[in-house]
């Protein structure tokens, strides 16, 4: 059974930085293209960014503009989302997801002070 | 970025009865490879979104036939033929064309 965990999620001051952690199973994580999602409180849901299979290539929403880093461990099956410089409006549930197909539980992160 | 327009903002049908939801893209889906990215997502109350549909009309493995997906260029509809329980949430449609994938702002489904 394919599985996505994050974690990582919290209280964050803004300006401040955070790191997300996705655990992959069930499948071969280093086989796939992994993009991060978030969802705004009461919003719709915004690609965030992707990354390829080992890691070489990353693609990111114009929105994030620099800020965040996606990165991935394959022997440990995890996906990251370096968040810095994070503002008000980074303030969602962030999930990690393959191909749209499976998507994790989803992680809160709160930016204020 | 392409701009997914879904309608109606909200739905309420009862039980056994039809639904569709339209969606309609800023610019055609139709990639260079000649396919069309274009995907259903529902999200159930609490949970995570789940794709239900894939290129158009392509149930995902486990969702019953009573979805369906059709359309073309810019024009797509979700159509669910008897509502069940189940059902409701909010429905999201997701093109993956071009850069950067967008999502509409969905649709949700109630029970009348």
């Amino acid at each position: 059974e394919v599985q996505l965990v994050e974690s990582g999620g919290s209280l964050v001051q803004p300006g401040g930085s955070l790191k997300l952690s996705c655990v992959a199973s069930g499948f071969t994580f280093s086989n796939y293209w992994m993009d991060w999602v978030r969802q705004t409180p009461g919003k719709s849901l915004e690609w965030i960014g992707e990354i390829n299979t080992d890691g070489s290539k990353t693609n990111y929403a114009p929105s994030i503009k620099d800020r965040f880093t996606i990165s991935r461990d394959n022997a440990k099956s995890t996906l990251y989302l370096q968040m810095s410089n994070v503002k008000s409006d980074d303030t969602a549930i962030y999930y990690c997801t393959i191909n749209w197909a499976y998507w994790g539980q989803g992680v809160m992160v709160t930016v204020s002070s | 970025d392409v701009v997914m327009t879904q309608t109606p903002v909200s739905l309420s049908v009862a039980i056994g009865q039809p639904a569709s939801i339209s969606c309609k893209s800023s610019q055609s889906l139709v990639g260079t490879s000649g396919k069309t990215y274009l995907n259903w997502l529902l999200q159930r109350p609490g949970q995570s979104p789940k794709r239900l549909i894939y290129l158009v009309s392509k149930l995902d493995s486990g969702i019953p036939d009573r979805f369906s997906g059709s359309g073309s260029e810019t024009d797509f509809t979700l159509k669910i033929s008897r509502v069940e329980a189940d059902d409701l949430g909010v429905y999201y449609c997701l093109q993956g064309t071009h850069f950067p994938d967008t999502f509409g702002a969905g649709t949700k489904l109630e029970l009348k």
